[in-house]
Parts: C-alpha cells; structure tokens; sequence
C-alpha cells in the first residue's frame, strides 16, 4: 500500500520560502509515476500546484509557475515542494499525492499539512 | 486556467439519487474524456471515487457513477447514505500536462 507523509514548518513569514517534503512508503518513486502537491486554503476548493514525474521532468500550474520548484530525491524516495515569496494567500494545507498530470487522476494522498503564513 | 463550476451544494434524502454537476470549457472537460471525482470528508484527505469520466476504482461502490456531455461532467449517487455526506470534487485534464479542480460541492444528507 502506497502511503505519502508531509513534513516541514507549520509557520512562514511573508515574503519567505516554504519548504515541505513528502516521504513516500510502500512503493519506489524511482519504479515511476508522476508525484505532486495540491493545497487547500481553509474552508476552500483543492488547487493543483505541480508535479515531477521519477526521472525528474516538472510540471506547474501557469499561476504558481514563477514561484514553485519541485525536485525528487530517489535516494531517500521523497520529493519536496519549494514556495517563494510567499503572503497571506498561501496558508492552506498542503498535500502530496501520487497523481497523473495526462489524466488528472490522483490515487494516493497524504494526510495533509496546514501551513501557515504569518508575521 | 479557471476552476470548473460545480454547485456550491446539494442535498438529498436517504435512499435518494442526486446529481453533481461540474461544468468546464472546450479547452478542459469538453476536449478529454480525462475528468475524476474526489470525495472529501471534513478533516481528511480526498479520496479518488470516479476517473476517467466514468470508472471507478476498486472498492468504490456502484452507488457511484460518473457521466460526461459536451463541456459537463457528471457524478450521480444513488441509494443515498448518510456517510455519503462530505464535499465533491471534479478534477479535469486541461491540456500541456495540467489538471484543473472544481471548486466543490458539498452534499448534505436530509
């Protein structure tokens, strides 16, 4: 059984960096798949983020493009999502799932991690 | 790319059916047979219930099903449930390797 773990800061200041990692069990990032991050602002609708396919191709949403890297580390089979110059609009809880960025469909999905972003 | 519009909510009766709709664009839900539908319970993380327009993972009930016309998705849910209660979510293919959500539904069980 697949299982995906978020794991970073709770908290960001605005105009900094969040950082988040998604360990991955069960399964070997680097036997395929593509693997990304969705988030939820509070009370709101899902948002697709981006995702990396295992050899390390990246896909973005056009509207966080300029802020988002996605890389994965097979050796340590996580990957991790990197948010630049981040406000008040980014506070959501971050997912990481196994999706498929030519279907849209997401199979596996953490539990979840709320972050943030305040002073 | 814009959020595909699902209703803000519906609601049925126990043993009812109700339909889900989740309208996008030629450019999205109307060019690919690629929309998938998520149900979500408060707290928890989504969980896969339709792909594909209309298949449905293993373990899923038959009490859902999914149906697609023009620029129109669909999620039908018969035999209604109380545990069916949560929110919905379309998911749709949008060309270039991107994907798009609706911005949810959320069913209330009378």
């Amino acid at each position: 059984q697949v299982q995906l773990q978020e794991s970073g800061p709770g908290l960001v200041k605005p105009s900094e960096t969040l950082s988040l990692t998604c360990a991955v069990s069960g399964y070997s990032i680097s036997s395929g798949h593509y693997w990304g991050w969705i988030r939820q602002p509070p009370g709101k609708g899902l948002e697709w983020i981006g995702s990396i396919y295992h050899s390390g191709s990246t896909y973005y949403n056009p509207s966080l493009k300029s802020r988002v890297t996605i890389s994965v580390d097979t050796s340590k089979n996580q990957f991790s999502l990197r948010l630049s110059s981040v406000t008040a609009a980014d506070t959501a809880v971050y997912y990481c799932a196994r999706d498929n960025v030519d279907t849209g469909r997401v199979d596996y999905w953490g539990q979840g991690t709320l972050v943030t972003v305040s002073s | 790319q814009s959020a595909l519009t699902q209703p803000a909510s519906v609601s049925g009766s126990p043993g009812q059916s109700i339909t889900i709709s989740c309208t996008g664009t030629s450019s999205d839900v109307g060019s690919y047979n690629l929309v998938s539908w998520y149900q979500q319970h408060p707290g928890k993380a989504p969980k896969l219930m339709i792909y594909e327009v209309s298949k449905r993972p293993s373990g899923v009930s038959n009490r859902f099903s999914g149906s697609k016309s023009g620029n129109t998705a669909s999620l039908t849910i018969s035999g209604l449930q109380a545990e069916d209660e949560a929110d919905y979510y379309c998911c749709s293919y949008a060309g270039s390797s991107t994907y798009i959500f609706g911005g949810g539904t959320k069913l209330t069980v009378l």
